[in-house]
Parts: structure tokens; C-alpha cells; sequence
């Protein structure tokens, strides 16, 4: 199983900052296999990018991917207020897929 | 509009079973591998299972491995699974999702879950 581990665990930070959040895998990833999802309280998981840099339909072009192997990272150029929320990674490389414990971005 | 909405979810003592149900609409269902990922109170998500687009493949956590039972019925667009033996742990928000037809296996449509509450 590819264990995913994302840094930090909780990013405060003011609207209009740079948030730059990090993913590390167990074990190299393709990186066509690697997605980021965000989720707000009470609410399903939203794609925001599959095959580490691809942004997924409606997702404005703030919200950047990037890595490969081991190493990814999700970065909100200038965060917005409705940016606030927690972001997994999920790798789907290899069965199981498996996500990361999330980072949660706050307002400071 | 591209919709999946969970339904079946509930309180179940432990031991019992449940099936939840997910039905498609506003995409062609037949197409695409479809999964259940789970969350816990407070916690992270799990994917739990999925199965190819005519049922023939289907992958399972160890966890849940022998327990619960992915299926689909595409004439329904209808995806469903099964839990028995049902323990504390699997008390969670249950959502479906679709993999994406990119070839990435993100996934990019998801329900609104359905909550299962297992408790004496």
C-alpha cells in the first residue's frame, strides 16, 4: 500500500497569500495517477487536479500542480475566501488507492 | 446535469448489514469505473471498493475484503454495495464517485454521501 503523507497538517494564511501545500508518497507514483481534491465542512470532495498538473473542468487557473515520484505539491497562487478548506491528495497508481490525511488551509 | 445521489444509509447494530445504493444520471454509466470512499467523523477519506464498467473487476480494501460486496447494475444506472458483519469502524459518510474518462483515475464526480451509523 502507498502511503501518503501531506504537510503540514494545517496552513493559516491570509487571503490574497500563497499557499503551497506538499504530498509526499511511500513509494514512486506515476504521476498520471495523482490527484488533489478539496472539501469544505458538510460537503463531498471537489477535483481540482488529476495527473499532478491538470486542472479539472471549472477550476481557475489559481490552483496549480505540480511533481513527480515521490514529491507533489498543490499551490493556491492567492488564496480567496472560499479557497479555505482542506485538501487531500489521492494517489490511484496502485490498488488500494489511498489518500493522504489532509492539509487544512485556515484564515489566519 | 451529471448527478450521482447515495440513498440506504442508517443506524445498524453491529453485525448487521446494510446495502446502499447510488443512482446515476446525466451521463453515460455503462462508461465509466465508479468507487465508494468513506469518511469517518472527523477524519480523513478511505476509498472502500470499485468495480470496472461491466462488473467484471472489483477491488476492495483489506479492511472491508470479504464483508462488503461492490456491484452495479447498468440497465438501472445504479451502483451499490453491500456491508455485512458490520463493526464500529465502518461508521462513516459513504460517498460514490465516478473515475474520470481521462485515463487518470481521478474522481471527478461525486454524491452527496449517505451516512452509516453503526452503534447498539
Amino acid at each position: 500500500e502507498i502511503v501518503l503523507t501531506q504537510s503540514p497538517g494545517t496552513l493559516s494564511l491570509s487571503p490574497g497569500e500563497r499557499a503551497t501545500l506538499s504530498c509526499r508518497a511511500s513509494q514512486s507514483v506515476s504521476s498520471s495517477y495523482l490527484a488533489w481534491y478539496q472539501q469544505k465542512p458538510g460537503q463531498a470532495p471537489r477535483l481540482l487536479i488529476y495527473g499532478a498538473s491538470s486542472r479539472a473542468t471549472g477550476i481557475p487557473d489559481r490552483f496549480s500542480g505540480s511533481g513527480s515520484g515521490t514529491d507533489f505539491t498543490l499551490t493556491i497562487s492567492s488564496l480567496q475566501p472560499e479557497d479555505f478548506a482542506t485538501y487531500y491528495c489521492q494517489q490511484s497508481y496502485i490498488t488500494p488507492r489511498t489518500f493522504g490525511q489532509g492539509t487544512k488551509v485556515e484564515i489566519k | 446535469e451529471v448527478q450521482l445521489v447515495e440513498s440506504g444509509g442508517g443506524l445498524v447494530q453491529p453485525g448487521g448489514s446494510l446495502r446502499l445504493s447510488c443512482a446515476a444520471s446525466g451521463f453515460t454509466f455503462s462508461r465509466y469505473w465508479m468507487n465508494w470512499v468513506r469518511q469517518a467523523p472527523g477524519k480523513g477519506l478511505e476509498w472502500v471498493a470499485n468495480i470496472k464498467q461491466d462488473g467484471t473487476e472489483k477491488y476492495y480494501i483489506d479492511s472491508v475484503r470479504g464483508r462488503f460486496t461492490i456491484s452495479r447494475d447498468n440497465a438501472k444506472n445504479s451502483l451499490y454495495l453491500q456491508m455485512n458483519s458490520l463493526r464500529a469502524e465502518d461508521r462513516a459518510v459513504y460517498y460514490c464517485a465516478r473515475d474520470d474518462a481521462s485515463g487518470s483515475y481521478a474522481m471527478d464526480v461525486w454524491g452527496q454521501g449517505t451516512t452509516v451509523t453503526v452503534s447498539s
